[in-house]
């Protein structure tokens, strides 16, 4: 099974502040594959990039991905009260499908 | 697109549950599906999935325990879970299979409680 390690496992950042979460998988994957998502507490988990680098329907601009191979990344540009949420990576290349253990984003 | 768990509960360790995932707005016999579960407290982890074809995966954790069909004709996707453990404790999400891979519509998802 392909691993999927995921960093760091929590973020604190102020509103504004742009953040970075990466994502390191233990073979290399296919860039269309490789997708994250958004999770709010309580709530089921949400599509936010697919494929590397495509927003899905309705996500911001300031939301964005980058990567290939076996190193991948997520950035958030300037972070809102509203994207206080765990953020996964997940690899659709090969079963089972994977996801990293996700990073929680707070604000100061 | 919607996708409606039901079928959750409490059930003493090694009984068995039916889950089931109502789907509407969508093609359903075009699409793949997934059942993926969090524990409480927990990240993600993907548990079952059935192509449009009816050919099956699962997690190594669940193989030879759990069973995912499907029934077109109702546009109803299900699990069922045998030999339930402790460690089967978690919320049960169904998902529809995006084009690479991803999992493009998640239901609200069902809580399965193993205890006694």
């Amino acid at each position: 099974a392909i691993v999927l390690n995921q960093s760091p496992s929590s973020i604190i950042a102020s509103q504004g502040e742009k953040v970075t979460i990466t994502c390191r998988a233990s073979s290399s994957i296919s860039s269309n594959y490789l997708h994250w998502y958004q999770q709010k507490p309580g709530a089921f988990p949400k599509l936010v990039i697919y494929s590397t680098s495509y927003r899905a329907s309705g996500v911001p601009s300031r939301f964005s991905g980058s990567g290939s191979g076996t190193s991948y990344s997520f950035t958030i540009s300037r972070v809102e009260a509203e994207d206080v949420a765990t953020y996964y990576c997940q690899q659709g290349s090969s079963n089972p499908n994977t996801f990293g253990a996700g990073t929680k984003l707070e604000l100061k | 697109v919607q996708l409606v768990e039901s079928g959750g509960g409490l059930v003493q360790p090694g009984k068995s549950l039916k889950l089931s995932c109502s789907a509407s707005g969508f093609t359903f016999s075009s699409y793949g599906m997934h059942w993926i579960r969090q524990a409480p407290g927990k990240g993600l982890d993907w548990v079952a999935y059935i192509s449009s074809s009816s050919g099956t995966v699962y997690a190594d954790a669940v193989k030879g325990r759990f069973t995912i069909s499907r029934d077109n004709a109702k546009n109803t996707l299900y699990l069922q879970l045998n030999s339930l453990k402790s460690e089967d404790t978690a919320i049960y999400y169904c998902a529809r299979r995006g084009a690479r891979g991803y999992f493009d519509y998640w239901g609200q998802g069902v809580m399965v409680t193993v205890s006694s």
